[in-house]
């Protein structure tokens, strides 16, 4: 049963387009979400996180939007660069005392010249 | 470079074996998290330790075991290796527990023929 879902495997933008990610999840106890970046033959890079009392984040490029009612995330990154193809993994985490993340298991973006 | 490092970045062995592998959290930080990242699937949560102290187990196989030591670094021992247990493994680290961004290292890649 996944509690975190990115159902596009994969996504195709042109250089200098938006890219827009998306992340669902079921458990309405996670309270903190974040993104990853990762290219092949390394470990995952964060790039952002929001938390779950606010509903955007904006950092550079990359925004987060967080719609709880929908349990719903989205990562947009303006504008899209080459450098920006990688898997993109969706992540949360329901807080309390542990913290350990839960993955979604990815979103390959492939930002074209 | 997130600050994190793991030992050996490689390892090749047999099925019926046991290897340790190793993990530095980034100065300051006294969680510990490792993950496995097996061929098609997400990262999935293993085991976390705060301070020395096993806080959390998640998909964890009775064969695998780890231990965070007092300078903070940890190791994770799996024994018994099967062919399935081939995957690439990740260690996060975090200042705390809750609501905090996890940093990943760059994994060991291990190979059980």
């Amino acid at each position: 049963d996944q509690q975190v879902k990115q159902n596009s495997p994969s996504l195709s933008v042109q250089e200098g387009r938006i890219s827009i990610l998306n992340c669902d999840y079921t458990n309405s106890m996670f309270d903190y979400f974040l993104w990853y970046k990762k290219y092949p033959a390394e470990g995952p890079t964060f790039l952002i996180s929001i938390s779950s009392i606010k509903d955007k984040n904006e950092d550079g490029r990359f925004t987060v939007f967080l719609n709880k009612s929908a349990k719903h995330l989205s990562l947009h990154i303006v504008p899209s660069q080459p450098g920006d193809s990688a898997v993109y993994f969706c992540a949360a985490s329901d807080g309390g005392s542990q913290g350990n993340l839960i993955f979604g298991k990815g979103t390959k973006l492939s930002v074209k010249p | 470079d997130s600050g994190v490092t793991q030992t050996p970045k490689h390892l090749i062995t047999a099925t019926g074996q046991r290897v340790t592998l190793r993990c530095s959290p980034r100065s300051g930080d006294l969680s510990v998290y490792w993950y496995q990242q097996s061929l098609d699937q997400g990262l999935q949560f293993l085991i976390h330790y705060y301070n020395g102290e096993e806080r959390a187990k998640g998909n964890i196989l009775e064969r695998f075991s780890a231990q965070q030591f007092p300078d903070l670094h940890s190791e994770l021992n799996l024994s018994s290796l099967e062919l399935g247990d081939s995957a690439l493994y990740f260690c996060a680290s975090s200042v705390a527990t809750a609501q905090e961004t996890q940093y990943f290292g760059p994994g060991t890649r291990l190979l059980v023929l």
